[in-house]
């Protein structure tokens, strides 16, 4: 399994993007790579999932470069509700690969 | 939009005690995990189960812990003789079909805790 880095935590004021970026050197070539949102004592929400490129839904983006060894969450002008942690993970499908490292914290600052 | 669904929302019980984590994954959706979570720490693969076995568990599930689809609707884990180490959220989720990198559906979590 490709272990992922991400900042531990970041803070952000209301109305700005905020761009989380994790690295997965080691990823392999049938590897996706999928961001979760989590509020607390919630079970984790699927955000966003890619393979190459640009992916963009209602709610985010991610930049994938070519070589695949990072990723970028981008979330459009944020508001308080966004607080949360966001975790990037790494594998070739399915839950058996969802293992969750520590996460980044976002909080939003009015 | 479909939900994972879990029950208790909170569960307390005495060490020593089995306790009995209920889960309704969406109907469609053909493999099942939980998941735990202690206060503050990140979130942990307990086990998967597909085709009424399981197919991946975790050195965290060990043989205290069992799993079970009692009928077409219910996934329960089962925790024979509870440790205070036990107390964690308990998350169920469900996909699809994983080789379709389809999302994963999380339910909202049992809180288990071990007096």
């Amino acid at each position: 399994l490709a272990k992922t880095t991400q900042p531990i935590s970041m803070d952000s004021y209301e109305g700005q993007e905020v761009n989380i970026t994790c690295s997965h050197n080691n990823i392999a070539t049938n590897d996706y790579i999928t961001w979760y949102q989590q509020f607390p004592s919630q079970g984790p929400r699927f955000i966003i999932q890619g393979y190459k490129t640009k992916v963009t839904n209602e709610v985010a983006s991610l930049f994938i470069p070519a070589d695949r060894k990072s990723s970028t969450l981008s979330l459009p002008r944020v508001s308080l509700s966004d607080t949360a942690v966001y975790y990037c993970l790494v594998g070739e499908g399915g839950a058996n690969n969802l293992f969750f490292g520590t996460g980044t914290r976002l909080t939003v600052i009015p | 939009e479909p939900e994972v669904t879990q029950t208790p929302s909170h569960q307390v019980t005495q060490m020593g005690q089995e306790v009995i984590l209920r889960c309704v994954p969406i109907s469609n959706h053909l493999y099942f995990y939980w998941y735990r979570q202690i206060l503050g720490q990140k979130v942990e693969f307990l086990v998967s189960f597909y085709n009424n076995e399981i197919s991946e568990k975790s050195e965290i599930f060990d043989d205290q812990f069992s799993v079970e689809r009692p009928d077409g609707s219910n996934f329960t884990l089962k925790i024979r003789s509870t440790k205070l180490e036990d107390s964690a959220m308990y998350f169920c989720a469900s996909i699809l079909r994983p080789e379709l990198n389809t999302e994963a559906f999380f339910g909202q979590g049992t809180r288990l805790t071990v007096v």
